[in-house]
């Protein structure tokens, strides 16, 4: 597709298990970055990745929090026993690189409610 | 850190022109953008400025001051669809660019 995919695009699940979130990137865009954006919240930095190597991992909240890219290309955010304050819409997003001018292209989020 | 300000919510009336500012305090500046968010939808970007001015681009434009700290997204010919958050972002600059900061965003509320 030409966008940013995401899935699921819904996911509810109970508090204590785990889930995995899926992010496919715009073709060739070489940098990726995970957000997620609470109700009334701005979006909150999670993590961004760099071909597959991730420079910044200061935004993970916990380390229940993980992420990994393979092939420079998908990218699956994981969160471990989840809790209910992880509720909320994970983002993710793209762009060529991480330069000055290179905006974000975001997908359309995985709203995450924990039960 | 880094701290960006934005007014929580504005309302505007379909035709008119509307101005949402954006304060931000970072070190190592390196551009501002500007998105919009419709309600359920992913944010699109608008508008990208690094150097002191105005950029226009159609009904909308963005003002930046590096001195200031400041910033504004104005929206002119107000419609009912422009009805969305805005979000104002910066990138800095720590030993190489860094992800988008943003701010909590601005909602719009266009009316007849």
């Amino acid at each position: 597709g030409a966008g940013v995919s995401q899935s699921p695009s819904n996911k509810v699940t109970e508090k204590g298990k785990d889930v995995e979130l899926r992010c496919d990137p715009i073709s060739g865009h070489t940098a990726l970055y995970w957000y997620r954006q609470s109700l009334g919240q701005g979006l909150e930095f999670l993590i961004y990745f760099q071909g597959n190597s991730a420079p910044d991992k200061s935004g993970l909240p916990s380390d229940r929090f993980s992420a990994e890219r393979t092939g420079g290309s998908v990218s699956t955010l994981t969160i471990q026993r989840t809790q209910q304050e992880d509720s909320a819409v994970y983002l993710c997003a793209s762009s060529l690189e991480v330069t000055n001018n290179s905006p974000l292209h975001f997908g359309n989020g995985t709203r995450l409610t924990v039960t | 850190g880094q701290n960006i300000d934005q007014p929580t919510e504005m309302t505007a009336t379909e035709g008119a022109i509307v101005q949402i500012n954006c304060t931000y305090q970072t070190s190592g500046f390196n551009g501002l953008f500007w998105y919009q968010q419709h309600a359920g939808e992913a944010p699109t970007f608008l508008s990208y400025n690094v150097l002191d001015g105005l950029e226009e681009k159609g009904r909308f434009s963005s003002f930046l001051s590096r001195s200031k700290g400041y910033s504004y997204l104005l929206l002119k010919e107000l419609q009912m669809k422009d009805s969305a958050s805005y979000l104002c972002a910066v990138r800095v600059y720590h030993s190489g660019n860094t992800p988008l900061v943003f701010g909590k965003g601005t909602r719009l509320s266009v009316i007849a």
